[in-house]
């Protein structure tokens, strides 16, 4: 298996500007998750997704931040607008949760927002 | 809500020794834990994972312990080497709605240096 993929894997825009985040899990795997990670916080989760269904979205910062996940081999993270405090890393992580497995993540994507 | 907390922040030392790492975590009602490693400007790389019902997990020079009912796990890294420097990661998920795995609380992370 290729593993987690998100793309892209940099992603500079200005400020305002709609950003659309991606991540196709591993082929599988029924739990889906997106992360945030910055040098201040470290490591949050935003959302998870089990079977396609989001289960918890209260991480996500505000209502600018909405994911999707329209099949088990997708997902999308958009942020709409926009704005510089929103620069990080964003990791897409999968896992197969009815054998406890544990998690893999993506490689990241690296938001600049000018 | 789960809260961790690693042992030590940061830490340096010469190549061959014998490390421990420490985490804690506040709530009990975990199914695992994960440990990873973070090399700077990248991703997560998952190391070992102890499931709820063992109390130890080992991959060559790594050996990962567990024990739920204190909210302890530590990880040993034997003989240490400078392609070991990196952030090492504790994650327990927490089980919040009885029903099985939720998201990972990841802790600040220990990051290690080997020093040649």
């Amino acid at each position: 298996d290729a593993g987690v993929i998100q793309s892209p894997r940099h992603e500079v825009t200005e400020m305002g500007q709609e950003v659309t985040l991606r991540c196709k899990p591993i082929s599988g795997h029924n739990s889906l998750f997106w992360y945030r990670q910055t040098m201040m916080r470290g490591l949050e989760l935003l959302i998870y997704f089990n079977n396609n269904v989001p289960i918890d979205d209260s991480g996500m910062p505000e209502d600018r931040f909405s994911a999707k996940m329209p099949n088990a081999s997708f997902s999308t993270l958009k942020i709409q607008p926009s704005e510089p405090r929103d620069s990080a890393v964003y990791f897409c992580a999968s896992s197969d949760r009815l054998a406890n497995y544990g998690y893999t993540f993506g490689s990241g994507t690296r938001l600049t927002v000018v | 809500k789960q809260e961790v907390t690693q042992i030590p922040a940061a830490l340096s030392v010469p190549e061959g020794e014998n490390l421990v790492l420490n985490c804690s975590f506040t709530d009990s009602a975990i199914y695992n834990l994960q440990w990873f490693r973070q090399d700077p400007g990248k991703g997560l790389t998952s190391l070992l994972l102890i499931q709820s019902s063992q109390r130890e997990q080992t991959s060559g020079r790594l050996n990962a312990s567990l024990d739920k009912s204190s909210g302890r796990s530590t990880l040993y890294i034997a003989a240490s080497q400078p392609g070991d420097s990196a952030t090492y990661l504790c994650a327990p998920p927490y089980d919040r709605s009885g029903g099985g795995a939720d998201g990972l609380t990841f802790g600040k992370g220990t990051h290690l240096i080997i020093q040649p």
